[in-house]
């Protein structure tokens, strides 16, 4: 089975601070890790996603994720926080089996401060 | 126009009745998903497709059908409306053959009273 855990259901930074949202997850084949976006009263959008290759990957919006085998960790983050930040993030991974069905975490909500 | 429409995007309904979400899309993507959103949850799958003649229950399925009448539409019904069925209900695709990057419409907000 494959488990996502988000630590910190809430996350405030000020504007121009670093963004950083964890997140660690449990896989039994080896991962493909994936961070949404979702905008108040949107769907989901793809921020980034690692599946093979190089562990530091660049997404939209200036973020950017690494992959941490040692660690099974995926953390995000942006140098710089924008007020158009604010959202709630989903990081996701796949399932074990030839579905690869995405199993997702519990979100963390992004506020920017001015 | 979107490139996944769901509706309604809102809907109250009564316990017991029967509700119909609806979803299509344009992408031509060969698969499709029906998702849950519950506060503090994340996302719970709830049936998906990889193609017309296929249909695979999720995580949460007990409760809900769907149907797959095209490569294009894919519908969720709920046959008897409880309360903890109300929540945010995505439908998602993704194409055959890349990494599993799925794309969601923007959400049906359903409230059973």
């Amino acid at each position: 089975a494959q488990s996502v855990t988000q630590l910190g259901s809430h996350v405030s930074v000020s504007e121009g601070a670093l963004v950083l949202l964890r997140c660690n997850y449990s896989s039994s084949v080896p991962p493909y890790l994936f961070w949404y976006v979702q905008y108040p009263n949107q769907g989901l959008q793809l921020l980034l996603k690692y599946t093979t290759g190089a562990t530091l990957v660049k997404g939209i919006n200036g973020f950017e994720a690494e992959f941490k085998k040692s660690e099974t960790s995926f953390h995000l983050t942006k140098p710089s926080a924008h007020m158009s930040d604010a959202a709630e993030y989903f990081c996701a991974v796949t399932g074990s089996g030839s579905a690869r069905q995405l199993t997702f975490g519990s979100g963390t909500q992004l506020t920017v401060l001015p | 126009d979107a490139d996944v429409t769901q509706t309604p995007r809102n809907r109250i309904t009564k316990t017991g009745k029967r509700i119909m979400l609806e979803c299509s899309q344009t992408k031509g993507h060969d698969r499709m998903y029906w998702y849950r959103q519950d506060p503090g949850l994340g996302l719970r799958l709830i049936y998906y497709s990889f193609d017309v003649k296929d249909i695979n229950k999720g995580e949460i399925s007990d409760g809900y059908s769907v149907s797959r009448q095209a490569q294009a539409k894919f519908s969720l019904s709920l046959e008897s409306a409880i309360p903890n069925q109300t929540a945010l209900y995505f439908c998602a695709t993704s194409p055959t053959g890349e990494t599993n990057t799925i794309y969601f419409g923007e959400g049906s907000w359903l409230t059973v009273v």
